[in-house]
């Protein structure tokens, strides 16, 4: 059971716009930065999205962050057949016992 | 480039030890720090915790507390990660993985780049 929650998984059709939820509490997105990380098949995770909606240099910007209270979202617009893959939100979670980086359990996307 | 590459696939049987190598190039490596995390077959990431390779300070995830020791040798640029006491269920691939800032503001969750991953399977 991951601390944050995504939906295990989403589609959409080549040019579409879809959107990644992943969802949190106070103790993790409330009061940290939210990044978001691809998988591509059989490959390491890639850093997509940092500091809730900052792109690292060479990511398109068809990919878009946002953060909401204890929700974020991913957007990826005008879909392409090459976004198949799994995408992971991952915050700071702070409690009693230390600081711990947490994972959403992951959203397969599908590109129909 | 920045670029990790980690040590190849294991086999180790219930209740023995594990070591990980990751050896960094391509930036200064007492100025980042680093992290593992890994991911069972068909499952998703869990954090393992990071080392500061400048001062070999460590920071272990709750669950990995006991099992984990992360060390460093700056001579040679790598980080490693041992786990002990292995079990069925620590069968993942091994992912070390750069914090992308820089080691004067602190660790964060922003990995950039990651090694290519080391399979370690336990079985008996």
């Amino acid at each position: 059971q991951s601390v944050l929650t995504q939906p295990p998984s989403a589609s959409g059709t080549p040019g579409q716009r879809v959107t990644i939820s992943c969802s949190g509490s106070s103790s993790n997105i409330g009061s940290n930065t939210v990044n978001w990380y691809q998988q591509l098949p059989g490959t390491a995770p890639k850093l997509l999205i940092y500091s809730n909606n900052q792109r690292p240099s060479g990511v398109p910007d068809r990919f878009s962050g946002s953060k909401s209270g204890t929700s974020a979202s991913l957007a990826i617009s005008g879909l392409q057949s090459e976004d198949e893959a799994d995408y992971y939100c991952a915050a700071w979670d702070d409690s009693l016992n230390g600081r711990d980086v947490v994972f959403g359990g992951g959203t397969k996307l599908t590109v129909l | 480039q920045v670029q990790l590459v980690q040590s190849g696939a294991e086999v180790k049987k219930p209740g023995a030890s594990v070591k990980v190598s990751c050896k960094a190039s391509g930036y200064t490596f007492t100025g980042y720090y680093m992290h593992w995390v890994r991911q069972a077959p068909g499952q998703g990431l869990e954090w393992m915790g990071w080392i500061n390779p400048n001062s070999g300070g460590t920071n272990y995830a709750q669950k990995f507390q006991g099992r984990v020791t992360m060390t460093r040798d700056t001579s040679i640029s790598t980080a490693y990660m041992e786990l002990s006491r292995l079990r069925s269920d620590d069968t993942a691939v091994y992912y070390c993985a750069r914090d992308s800032r820089s080691a004067a503001a602190g660790p964060s969750p922003r990995f950039d780049p990651w090694g290519q991953g080391t399979l370690v399977t336990v079985s008996s």
